[in-house]
């Protein structure tokens, strides 16, 4: 079974803090996401990485930036994180030569107070 | 632009009845694929089914059906006998250009409750 893990599944920081978010995969996957999700929004792509070392805006990387340094591990990072990040997050991966299913992640609710 | 519209935000169904869930899309691709993903309460995603827009039939996983109209750019869901354990959000979503890493593009989304 492929497994997508996150570091936390609920996280409340203050504004101002930098918050890590982990996410871990063990299908050694090329192809791994970060997604945010809002209600009435569904949910939108933050940043994407192809391969190690490699990453890619995706439709709202502002604010946000990633880490990709083992293939297995795509970290997001909120350099200072503020009230309009609260949100729940999602880390997907999906193998390279299929364009098919993505392997989602439980989620982490970050609450920014 | 790629989109993915969904235009239930919510719907009820009875126990044991069928449901279908609306999603229709906007592409200029020739080749693109949709998505259907189940997210109970609990947050995660669970793929449900696939429908390439090149496949000549419409995709089936055992109670799910993706009913796949390309003229119309539609790609409803249906979930035959219905049950309590369907209760949850559903997402319609398209596989976006190769140059942005095969992303998923997620409809608003569809809450789905089941009654007893």
């Amino acid at each position: 079974d492929v497994k997508v893990t996150q570091s936390s599944r609920y996280l409340v920081k203050r504004t101002g803090e930098k918050v890590f978010l982990e996410c871990v995969q063990d299908m050694d996957h090329e192809n791994m996401f970060w997604y945010r999700q809002d209600p009435g929004l569904g949910l939108r792509l933050i940043y994407f990485s192809y391969d190690v070392k490699m990453k890619e805006k995706g439709d709202i990387p502002e604010g946000y930036s990633v880490s990709r340094e083992k293939k297995e591990r795509f970290s997001l990072i909120l350099e200072s994180a503020s009230t309009n990040q609260t949100s729940m997050y999602l880390c997907a991966s999906r193998p390279s030569g299929s364009y098919n299913e993505q392997f989602f992640g439980p989620g982490t609710r970050l609450t920014v107070l | 632009a790629q989109k993915i519209t969904q235009t239930q935000p919510g719907m009820f169904v009875q126990e044991k009845e069928a449901v279908t869930l609306d999603c229709t899309y906007d592409t200029s691709d020739p080749s693109y694929g949709l998505f259907w993903y189940k997210q109970p309460s609990s947050g995660e995603m669970i793929f449900l089914i696939y429908q390439g827009s090149y496949d000549q039939q419409n995709a089936t996983e055992g109670r799910y059906s993706l009913n796949f109209q390309k003229a119309r750019k539609s790609a409803n869901l249906v979930i035959s006998a219905s049950q309590l354990g369907d209760s949850a959000m559903y997402f319609c979503a398209m596989r976006g250009s190769y140059n942005q890493g095969g992303k998923l593009i997620f409809g608003q989304g569809t809450e789905l409750s089941v009654k007893p």
